[in-house]
């Protein structure tokens, strides 16, 4: 069983505090890691695709870093702001098959 | 344009009825999904066509048919409703055999059997 496990489940920040949460997955037969950030009422978007171990992906103020060998993975946000509340999904691939794996989510709420 | 259309966005239907959900991409992609988000907001795959081909299908009761008349379409049919069915089901493409290909999402279908 392939399990994708995110901590924390839910966090709340100030305006402008910095944050970052945890994928963790399986490390073996791993392909790529996804990010994902899903507003309510709207569909997941994809962030970053990862798929070699120490990749760093930057889109302004949110950045990723992959660790293959452990099975993890940090999101990080930078000086939030309140259009970043979202949940945020991570998704795991495994080589040979079509799965992408879900985690449960970090719930993320900026406050102004 | 929308990349991955989903109709409806809305279905609310009684116990035993038979509904469809649609889907179709036109970003040429070779790949389409149907997961299902459960009460706790759990993205859980259902089904995966590749090229017109069945590819995944996971632990789905028999009454949740998938139908892909092409590659740019993904149907799903549900026989005899039932009130556990009640969730957002959500349709997403990729490019077939890339797993490092981003899955796109249409807007979902928020189902409601009463």
């Amino acid at each position: 069983i392939l399990n994708v496990e995110q901590s924390p489940q839910s966090l709340h920040v100030q305006e402008g505090d910095s944050t970052n949460f945890t994928c963790s997955f399986p490390s073996s037969n791993f392909y790529a890691l996804h990010w994902y950030r899903w507003e309510t009422a709207k569909s997941p978007e994809a962030l970053f695709v990862m798929t070699l171990n120490g990749d760093e992906k930057k889109k302004g103020r949110i950045s990723a870093t992959l660790n293959t060998k452990e099975g993890y993975s940090y999101l990080y946000i930078k000086g939030s702001q309140p259009e970043d509340s979202a949940t945020y999904l991570c998704a795991f691939t495994t080589s040979g098959t079509y799965k992408y794996i879900f985690g449960t989510g970090t719930r993320l709420k900026v406050l102004a | 344009d929308t990349a991955v259309s989903q109709t409806p966005k809305y279905l609310v239907t009684q116990m035993g009825n038979d509904k469809s959900i649609k889907c179709e991409q036109n970003l040429g992609h070779d790949t389409m999904y149907w997961y299902k988000q459960d009460s706790k907001k759990f993205l859980k795959i259902m089904f995966s066509y590749n090229n017109k081909e069945l590819i995944i299908n996971e632990t789905v009761p028999n009454r949740f048919s998938p139908k892909s008349p092409d590659k740019a379409h993904l149907n799903l049919h549900i026989n005899s409703l039932e009130l556990g069915d009640s969730a957002v089901y959500f349709c997403a493409s990729s490019q077939g055999g890339y797993q490092n290909s981003p899955l796109h999402f249409g807007n979902g279908t928020r189902l409601t059997v009463t």
